[in-house]
């Protein structure tokens, strides 16, 4: 089985654009969640979607935002960039919800200029 | 708000010796324990979960650690470190019965294996 996908694996913007990261779980998985992760705040989750609905929410602004499609993929969007959300987005993805076992992703590596 | 405490951002040990890292959670109710491992330019893989029974768990690569609920622990050994081991290493909880898969990570320690 193929692992997670994350593309793209690296991404370069400017302060005020927006960036859209994609993430293709494992097949079958239905559960996805975001995480960022710096060298100053550690690993912070972002939001988990699950069958197309967001099912929990970190402490993030709303220029954080998320969706999935039918198929499980999901995207996590970051509007009106900010030098501080220079980090590594990780996505997770799980079978279902609960104690199960989350695969991660190789991660977007995100530089804001 | 669910914490995880890693005693030590940076451990060093000496191949063949023992690895131990220092894991402590803040709820009164035991959670769901893992511990993950990150090697450069890589995303998280899981060594190990705790959810029920047995306290003392075993995980991928000779690793295992043991849930303590009365010291909220959940420390992750190693008898003898290898240099593959070189790595950053992340204690990770979720909160039973919560309606998600909500992981709260610890600081993340990083390990160093000297020759």
């Amino acid at each position: 089985k193929a692992g997670v996908t994350q593309t793209p694996r690296y991404l370069i913007k400017t302060r005020g654009q927006q960036v859209t990261l994609s993430c293709s779980p494992i097949s079958g998985h239905r559960s996805v969640s975001w995480y960022q992760q710096t060298p100053g705040q550690g690993l912070q989750f972002l939001f988990e979607y699950f069958s197309e609905t967001q099912r929990n929410k970190g402490n993030f602004p709303g220029r954080f935002s998320g969706r999935q499609f039918s198929n499980s993929r999901s995207e996590m969007n970051v509007s009106t960039l900010e030098l501080g959300d220079s980090a590594l987005y990780l996505c997770a993805s799980s079978l279902v919800q609960g104690a199960n076992e989350q695969f991660f992703g190789p991660g977007t590596r995100l530089t804001v200029l | 708000a669910q914490s995880v405490t890693q005693l030590g951002s940076h451990v060093s040990v000496s191949e063949g010796a023992l690895v131990l890292l220092r894991c402590n959670y803040s709820s009164s109710v035991p959670p769901y324990l893992f511990w993950y491992v990150q090697y450069p330019n890589q995303g998280l893989q899981l060594l190990l979960k705790y959810t029920t029974g047995a306290t003392l768990v075993k995980g991928i690569n000779g690793f295992e650690a043991e849930f303590k609920k009365s010291e909220t622990s959940f420390h992750l050994t190693k008898p003898s470190a290898h240099m593959s081991d070189a790595a950053e290493y992340f204690c990770a909880v979720s909160d039973r019965g919560a309606a998600g898969n909500k992981l709260t990570f610890g600081g993340g320690t990083r390990v160093l294996v000297k020759p």
